[in-house]
């Protein structure tokens, strides 16, 4: 059974870069048909698409972002990232790492890690 | 961005009750609808993709339908684990965009 774990610092500081990994278990990173994709939600919020990785080099952002996030694929470690640049406090959020899958034309997160909260904080 | 707006934002209901959620996108988006629930401190978990498929260990209580800007879930007699907030979410173009939530309480 395929799992996801998002591992990190908890705190930044304003300006810093935010630097989140997940680790996938139970399955190769490597297999076709998935997008590597990080979800965000602002406390007592809803949710907020930050963007994905697909077959290592094609990449989407959220264009809200103004560029600030970066997705990335390590196969050799059976992990994928997320950095995001210049944070400040509005970067405040539990950030999950996703799997999401396609199936025909069909896309959807059907596969989530347990979310990892991080706050920009001096 | 495509634009989803989710009514009612609040509900209160009984254990047994058929409870209905929509969902509205700001543009036509075909079938291209999720639904997930969420539970306090838990990730979001899939229920229904492409409006109407329901998600393999998903019970029957959880349909949905709609095709073009609106689009419900509805619960056919809810269980006590049903309450939570449910999210709508659109994957026909990026960036993927969600509804705010429509949280489900106990009345």
């Amino acid at each position: 059974q395929v799992q996801l774990q998002e591992s990190g610092p908890g705190l930044v500081k304003p300006s810093q870069t935010l630097s989140l990994t997940c680790t996938v278990s139970g399955g190769s990173i490597s297999s076709g048909g998935y997008y590597w994709s990080w979800i965000r939600q602002h406390p007592g919020k809803g949710l907020e698409w930050i963007g994905y990785n697909y077959e290592i080099g094609r990449t989407d952002y959220n264009p809200s972002l103004k560029s600030r996030a970066t997705i990335s694929v390590d196969t050799s470690k059976n992990q994928f990232s997320l950095k995001m640049t210049s944070v400040t406090a509005a970067d405040t959020a539990v950030y999950f790492c996703a799997r999401e899958d396609t199936m025909m034309s069909w896309r959807y997160f059907a596969l989530w890690g347990r979310g990892t909260l991080v706050i920009v904080s001096s | 961005d495509i634009q989803m707006t989710q009514s009612p934002s609040s509900l209160s209901a009984s254990v047994g009750d058929r409870v209905t959620i929509t969902c509205r996108a700001s543009q036509s988006i075909s079938t291209y609808l999720n639904w997930y629930q969420q539970k306090p401190g838990k990730a979001p978990n899939l229920l229904i993709y492409d409006a109407s498929r329901l998600q393999g260990g998903v019970p029957s209580r959880f349909s949905g339908s709609g095709s073009g800007t609106d689009f419900t879930l509805t619960l056919s007699s809810l269980q006590p684990e049903d309450f939570a907030t449910y999210y709508c979410q659109q994957s026909y173009s990026t960036p993927y965009t969600f509804g705010q939530g429509t949280k489900l309480e106990i009345k």
